[in-house]
C-alpha cells in the first residue's frame, strides 16, 4: 500500500514571497503519478500540478513548481509570488500508473497555507 | 475537462436515517469515485463507482452502509445508510476520462451533519 505524508500541518507566508510545502511518499511501484491539489474554503478540489514519475524534469505551472526527488521519494511544492487567493488547504496525492488501482488517489494529511497581506 | 455537480450541497440529518447524494457530470467519464473527508482531515477513497455493475469498495467501507449506483457514464449516487454522528463528513465525487486517468475532476462536495 502507498502512503503519503505531509509533515507541515500549517504554513504561512507574506504576500509576494515564496513558500515551499513538503510531501514524502512511500511506494514499491515504479510507474506512478504525483499531484498537488488545492482546496479553498469553498471545498472545491482544484488540481494545481501533476508529475509523472518517469519524467526527470520537474513540472511547472506558472507560479507553481515542484521539486521531485524520486530516490528520496520526496515531492515538494514551491509557490512563488504568493497571492491572497493561494490561501487554502493543499493536499499531496499519489496515483498508481496502471493496474486495478489506476485512477485511485491516495492523499496526504494536508497543509493549511495562509497568505498574509 | 469535466464539470461535476453534487446535490445536496449540505444537509443535516437525524441519527438512523439515510441520505442519498447525487453526482452529475457534464460529459461522459470513464471512472467515477466517491471520497469521504472527515472534519479537518484528508480525503479517503470509499469506492469506485462502476457503470452497470456493483461498486468496488475500499477496505473499511461496505455496500450495506454505502450503497452506490452508477446507471450511466455521467451520473452516480452514494447513499449513507443508518447514519450516526460519526458519518458527519464531506462526501466528494470525482471522475476521470478514458486515456487520461491521471487528470481527475472533483465535485464541490456534500457537507453532511448527523445529529
Amino acid at each position: 500500500a502507498q502512503t503519503v505524508t505531509q509533515s507541515q500541518p500549517e504554513m504561512s507566508v507574506q504576500e509576494a514571497e515564496t513558500v515551499t510545502l513538503s510531501c514524502t511518499y512511500d511506494t514499491s511501484e515504479s510507474n506512478y503519478y504525483l499531484f498537488w491539489y488545492k482546496q479553498p474554503p469553498s471545498r472545491q478540489m482544484i488540481l494545481v500540478i501533476r508529475q509523472e514519475a518517469y519524467k526527470q524534469q520537474n513540472a511547472t505551472e506558472n507560479r507553481f513548481s515542484v521539486n521531485f526527488q524520486k530516490a528520496a521519494k520526496s515531492f515538494s511544492l514551491k509557490i512563488s509570488d504568493s497571492q491572497l487567493g493561494d490561501t487554502a488547504m493543499y493536499f499531496c496525492a499519489f496515483m498508481k500508473g496502471g493496474g486495478t488501482s489506476y485512477g485511485k488517489l491516495t492523499f496526504g494529511q494536508g497543509t493549511i497555507l495562509t497568505v498574509h497581506p | 475537462s469535466a464539470v461535476i455537480s453534487q446535490k445536496p450541497s449540505r444537509d443535516i440529518c437525524q441519527r438512523g436515517t439515510s441520505l442519498t447524494i447525487q453526482c452529475q457530470v457534464d460529459s461522459q467519464v470513464t471512472m467515477m469515485f466517491w471520497y469521504r473527508q472527515q472534519p479537518g482531515q484528508s480525503l479517503t477513497l470509499i469506492a469506485t463507482a462502476n457503470q452497470g455493475s456493483e461498486a468496488t469498495y475500499e477496505s473499511g467501507f461496505v455496500i450495506d452502509k454505502f450503497p452506490i449506483s452508477r446507471p450511466n457514464l455521467t451520473f452516480s449516487t452514494l447513499t449513507v445508510s443508518n447514519m450516526s454522528p460519526e458519518d458527519s463528513s464531506i462526501y466528494l465525487c470525482s471522475g476521470s476520462t478514458s486515456g487520461n486517468y491521471n487528470e481527475q475532476f472533483f465535485g464541490p462536495g456534500t457537507r453532511l451533519t448527523v445529529l
